[in-house]
């Protein structure tokens, strides 16, 4: 069965940095693009980017890049979103999925990150 | 806003049909790119619900179906079920913006 695994949830101050991962089992790590999706609580899925973990290609949406970086280590089969600096409008659910063809499943079970002073 | 444009709400009495429309451009659904739609319950993850336009996932009922026509697509629910109140999302690609992307989404109520 193909799973991916989410770290549980952090609680942050702004300005502090903050990296989560996404394990996955059940298949070949490299052979599928792992996408990062936002959910801000009450709102719609958002879509922030990929990485092909057979080579750590990525690109990002347009909105997203340069705030968050998506990397993987296809030695533990886990690919990770991380924050250099976390705002206050970083709070959000965070899931991972495959993207399988072109469409997205399985979808890990999310994340919560909440930024907070 | 998305670019992909669905109605905010739906509702519908068990046992009727609703249908939930996903609007797109030129640069994405127009363009033939296929649509995906998933099911997101209360308080979970999202799951895939229907890919490839108007394909089902194995475990998915035959309740569920798909369609795309031109620059839109529609999910149809028949025989409405308690079970089936969630929130639902387009997804597909565009050429514009050269990534995926969702539509807003789209929370239906059975009454």
């Amino acid at each position: 069965e193909v799973q991916l695994e989410q770290s549980g949830a952090e609680v942050k101050k702004p300005g502090e940095s903050l990296r989560l991962s996404c394990k996955v089992s059940g298949y070949t790590f490299i052979n599928s693009w792992i996408i990062w999706v936002r959910q801000v609580p009450g709102r719609g899925l958002e879509y922030m980017g990929r990485i092909d973990p057979s080579d750590s290609y990525t690109n990002y949406s347009p909105a997203f890049r340069g705030h968050v970086t998506i990397s993987s280590d296809k030695s533990i089969s886990t690919a990770y979103l991380e924050w250099r600096s976390l705002k206050a409008s970083d709070t959000a659910i965070y899931y991972c999925a495959r993207e399988d063809m072109n469409y997205f499943d399985p979808w890990g079970q999310g994340t919560l990150v909440t930024v907070s002073s | 806003q998305s670019v992909l444009t669905q109605p905010p709400s739906v509702s519908g009495a068990p046992g009727q049909r609703v249908t939930i429309s996903c609007t797109g451009t030129s640069s994405n659904i127009g363009a033939t790119y296929d649509v995906h739609w998933y099911q997101q319950l209360p308080g979970t993850a999202p799951k895939l619900l229907i890919y490839g336009n108007n394909n089902r996932p194995s475990g998915v009922p035959d309740r569920f179906s798909g369609s795309r026509s031109g620059t839109s697509a529609s999910l149809a629910i028949t025989g409405l079920q308690a079970e089936d109140e969630a929130d639902y999302y387009c997804q597909s690609y565009d050429n514009s913006l050269s990534g995926w992307l969702f539509g807003g989404g789209t929370k239906l109520t059975v009454l």
